[in-house]
């Protein structure tokens, strides 16, 4: 069953701090990997998209990577802001369509404080 | 930021009541999305589209229904609202062949009373 696994479910960190956030996945075959920022009320918004080939990819002080072998991708945030505070989403696709099916993971919230 | 756009972006409603939720793009993508999202939960695909009269039901079954006569223009239906189809509906479009980015509007939260 193709299915995407985030972790921590939630996290809180101080405003400066580094943070790392885990994805998980199962999807096959695969196309791409991407991670998307949703603010509060806000519809998701694609930070960084990765293909087969690629282990890192940076957006800012967004930095992707992934492990394909794994199936392992990581979304590290460097000096965290308060606008960082937001859920933090992992959705893989598969190639096995013209749709490009997406899988979401649940997301990761993140709450940055002052 | 993308332009795609969704109203009303809130509505409450009583249970019978027909809605229709709006969802309009100016960047002239082919595919439009529906998605459904409860709070902590992943987004489930509801409906989907290719192009022009083309409309196909998603992975979650929804007693909603949609309709593609422009290419700008995805509205979503809910011909007797339940209290069960409370939630957040979001709207997506995209270009290309398969696997390409998404574009999300702001998303429309529903609550049925």
């Amino acid at each position: 069953k193709n299915q995407v696994e985030q972790s921590p479910q939630s996290l809180i960190i101080l405003e400066g701090k580094n943070c790392t956030l885990q994805c998980n996945y199962t999807v096959s075959p695969f196309s791409n990997l991407r991670w998307y920022k949703q603010d509060t009320g806000r519809g998701p918004v694609s930070l960084t998209i990765m293909t087969f080939s690629e282990n890192t990819k940076s957006n800012g002080r967004y930095t992707a990577t992934l492990d394909a072998d794994t199936k392992q991708s990581s979304l590290h945030i460097t000096a965290s802001q308060l606008s960082d505070s937001a859920s933090y989403i992992c959705v893989v696709s598969d190639r096995g369509s013209t749709l490009g099916r997406l899988y979401f993971g649940r997301g990761t919230q993140l709450t940055v404080w002052p | 930021e993308a332009d795609i756009y969704q109203t009303p972006r809130y509505l409450v409603i009583g249970t019978g009541k027909k809605i229709t939720l709006e969802c309009s793009q100016t960047m002239g993508h082919d595919k439009m999305y529906w998605y459904q999202q409860d709070p902590g939960m992943e987004l489930h695909l509801i409906h989907y589209s290719y192009g022009v009269n083309s409309t196909e039901k998603g992975d979650l079954s929804s007693e909603s229904t949609v309709s593609r006569i422009r290419t700008e223009h995805f509205p979503l239906t809910l011909e007797s609202a339940r209290p069960s189809h409370t939630s957040q509906y979001l709207c997506a479009s995209s270009s290309g062949q398969g696997g390409e980015t998404q574009y999300f509007g702001p998303g429309t939260r529903l609550l049925v009373l």
